[in-house]
């Protein structure tokens, strides 16, 4: 069955670095976009990030871009975002989510349960 | 970007109510819109996209319609494992944007 396993969220001081990973499982990784996702504690989902299956192609919400960074090694099944800079705003759980290659309309069809990042001194 | 609107913010209802929660973009987005449920401490799961298909496994008293720039997302007879948050999505354009959601609580 299909999996997508978040870890590396931690506490971390404002201005510090950290990645964080998304092991794929059950699936054609290497076929598939992915999408980071995140949700700040007691609010809504914002999206970060998208890469394209092969890692050609990435977009970034304006709110990470040039902060953050995804990437994917897909000889792995997993995928990164390496976050830089670290705000306050930044905290909140990160979800990994999986875009349905065989439809048109991008929908996220399978997401991680996600991992905590505090961003706190 | 594409801003995402969402109607109301909260709803209480009852196992059995018919429930209507719409959505609502800045600009067309051509049925490029997902519905979300999302329970307390869980990750979201994917209830309908393309503004009307269902997604497998999803029960049928969940159905969405809409076009252009208004959405609906209805639940024809509330069951007890529906009280939850949900979240339209446009993936008409980059970047997506997610509605600021809808809980549904008991009344």
């Amino acid at each position: 069955q299909v999996q997508l396993v978040e870890s590396g969220g931690g506490v971390v001081q404002p201005g510090r670095s950290l990645r964080l990973s998304c092991v794929a499982s059950g699936f054609t990784f290497s076929t598939y976009a992915m999408h980071w996702v995140r949700q700040a504690p007691g609010k809504g989902l914002e999206w970060v990030v998208v890469i394209s299956y092969d890692g050609s192609n990435k977009y970034y919400a304006d709110s990470v871009k040039g902060r953050f960074t995804i990437s994917r090694d897909n000889s792995k099944n997993t995928l990164y975002l390496q976050m830089n800079s670290l705000r306050a705003e930044d905290t909140a759980v990160y979800f990994c989510a999986r875009e349905d290659p065989d439809s048109a309309w991008y929908e996220l069809d399978y997401w991680g349960q996600g991992t905590l990042l505090t961003v706190s001194s | 970007d594409i801003q995402m609107t969402q109607s109301p913010s909260s709803l209480s209802a009852s196992v059995g109510d018919r429930v209507t929660i719409t959505c609502r973009a800045s600009q067309s987005i051509s049925r490029h819109l997902n519905w979300y449920q999302q329970k307390p401490g869980e990750a979201p799961k994917l209830l309908i996209y393309a503004a009307s298909t269902l997604q497998s496994g999803v029960p049928s008293r969940f159905s969405g319609s809409g076009s252009g720039t208004d959405y609906t997302l209805t639940i024809s007879s509330l069951q007890p494992g529906d009280f939850a948050s949900y979240y339209c999505q446009q993936s008409y354009s980059t970047p997506s944007t997610f509605g600021p959601g809808t809980k549904v609580d008991v009344k």
